[in-house]
């Protein structure tokens, strides 16, 4: 089953702390883990991207960690600012031979506090 | 990445009647994508639009409910056929420049509420 399962639901956190956002999935066919950013009233964002092979990968404030044997990865976000708040969608990509198709984790509301 | 635009932003429309909204992208791409997103929830696929090809649709979405049009590399259309309130959603329009590429663009959205 296609399936990628994302925690927590929701986040609260403190400007200047860390948010930590978790995924797993089980297909082993994944080959391509983005992370997208979405603001209320706006279309998903591309954010930061894994690829299997690459244990974490950094991009200024984000960082996203991949364990490959657990089937897990996640996104960190350091140092977290009031502009953060938004909702963060995980998501798994897979090749079928005609097309790339993207299954997406239920997403994340994260609001970071003053 | 490309700059993706939808028309309409937003619409209210009538129980049994259909609406058609429109991606246009700025640069030619391979691959466009139907999303439905509902309030708060996450992004469902609808179908894959290949230009030149018929539409793949997912399990549950069908041609006739979601007919789409894909005519050039840089447009197409999804049409919500014969409406109904639980169609009320978000429908997302995203693009890929090869069948193979990784990376998706999405554009803003288009907010459909069926009364």
């Amino acid at each position: 089953q296609q399936q990628v399962k994302q925690s927590p639901q929701s986040l609260i956190v403190q400007k200047g702390g860390i948010s930590i956002i978790n995924c797993a999935y089980e297909n082993t066919a994944f080959d391509y883990f983005p992370w997208y950013q979405q603001f209320p009233g706006k279309g998903p964002a591309l954010l930061i991207a894994i690829r299997p092979d690459v244990s974490e990968k950094k991009e200024g404030r984000f960082t996203i960690s991949f364990n490959k044997s657990a089937k897990q990865f996640s996104l960190h976000i350091m140092d977290s600012q009031p502009g953060d708040s938004a909702t963060y969608f995980c998501a798994a990509r897979v090749y079928t031979g005609t097309a790339s198709k993207l299954t997406f984790g239920t997403g994340t509301r994260l609001q970071v506090t003053l | 990445s490309a700059v993706i635009s939808q028309k309409p932003s937003r619409d209210i429309c009538q129980r049994g009647t259909s609406l058609t909204i429109q991606c246009q992208v700025d640069s030619q791409v391979t691959m466009m994508f139907w999303y439905r997103q509902q309030p708060g929830q996450s992004l469902t696929l609808i179908a894959t639009a290949n230009q030149g090809s018929e539409a793949t649709y997912e399990s549950g979405f069908v041609i006739d409910k979601f007919p789409i049009s894909r005519p050039n590399l840089t447009f197409s259309t999804l049409t919500v056929s014969n409406m109904s309130p639980e169609d009320s959603s978000i429908y997302l329009c995203s693009v890929a420049s090869g069948t193979n590429s990784y990376e998706q663009y999405f554009g803003p959205g288009t907010r459909l509420t069926v009364t």
